[in-house]
């Protein structure tokens, strides 16, 4: 079963725009994850946060974390059509020798 | 460094016909998975495994084995093809439980 939702499960911007993609999950949580992938090709790592922090920044990704509400955010400023891909959050729980659990995806698309 | 290598990249199985997906990583990580991604779906983990000569299941684990012999390849087998295993077949690996995964290219797998 699904941990994580992902909402919208579409999001359509311009370039420069700023792009806001929530997660949300059902059970406590070590640590939150979020991937990129390309179309047609294999998820990419972008950004872990762990359960004791509300934000982290890389790059033009800032990462907030809830736990209270069990949600999390992905934030893409000033977006560029190299951003279009479908992202991805995981939760890792704390059960151990368990693996993350993949919600269903936001479709990102920046047109120019 | 090749990270992670999946094998092969496409096939078409006829219903009953089996066949084994090759993973291998080189960045001596511990944890290996396998997941399935179909439109829709997002990515549901079918096996995985925490260390060499482990092997646990994950939520859509029927029809599917698996073996870890060697820590850098976890292989994945279908014994009896059936259409509802068309799917895209991704293996990813981490250092440990709750780190960031690096997932391989993906396998295309039709089975008619």
């Amino acid at each position: 079963s699904q941990q994580g939702e992902e909402d919208p499960q579409a999001l359509s911007i311009q370039e420069g725009e700023n792009a806001t993609m929530n997660c949300s999950y059902k059970t406590s949580i070590n640590n939150l994850q979020w991937y990129r992938q390309n179309s047609g090709r294999g998820l990419v790592h972008l950004i872990l946060i762990r359960s004791n922090e509300r934000e982290k920044h890389s790059g033009r990704l800032r990462v907030t974390l809830d736990t209270s509400k069990k949600s999390s955010s992905l934030l893409i400023t000033a977006s560029r059509a190299a951003d279009t891909a479908s992202y991805f959050c995981a939760t890792d729980g704390h059960q151990a020798g368990t693996a993350l659990i993949f919600g269903k995806g936001t479709t990102l698309s920046v047109s120019s | 460094n090749a990270g992670v290598t999946q094998t092969p990249k496409f096939r078409v199985l006829k219903t009953g016909q089996s066949m084994t997906l090759l993973c291998a990583q080189d960045m001596n990580h511990e944890y290996m998975y396998w997941y399935r991604q179909d439109p829709g779906m997002g990515l549901r983990l079918i096996h995985y495994s925490v260390g060499e000569g482990t092997t646990a299941k994950g939520e859509v684990p029927d029809g599917y084995n698996v073996s870890r012999l060697k820590k850098q390849n976890f292989l994945l087998g279908l014994e009896s093809a059936a259409p509802s295993q068309t799917s895209v077949y991704f293996c990813a690996s981490s250092r440990r439980q709750g780190a960031g995964y690096t997932f391989g290219s993906g396998t295309r797998l039709t089975v008619v």
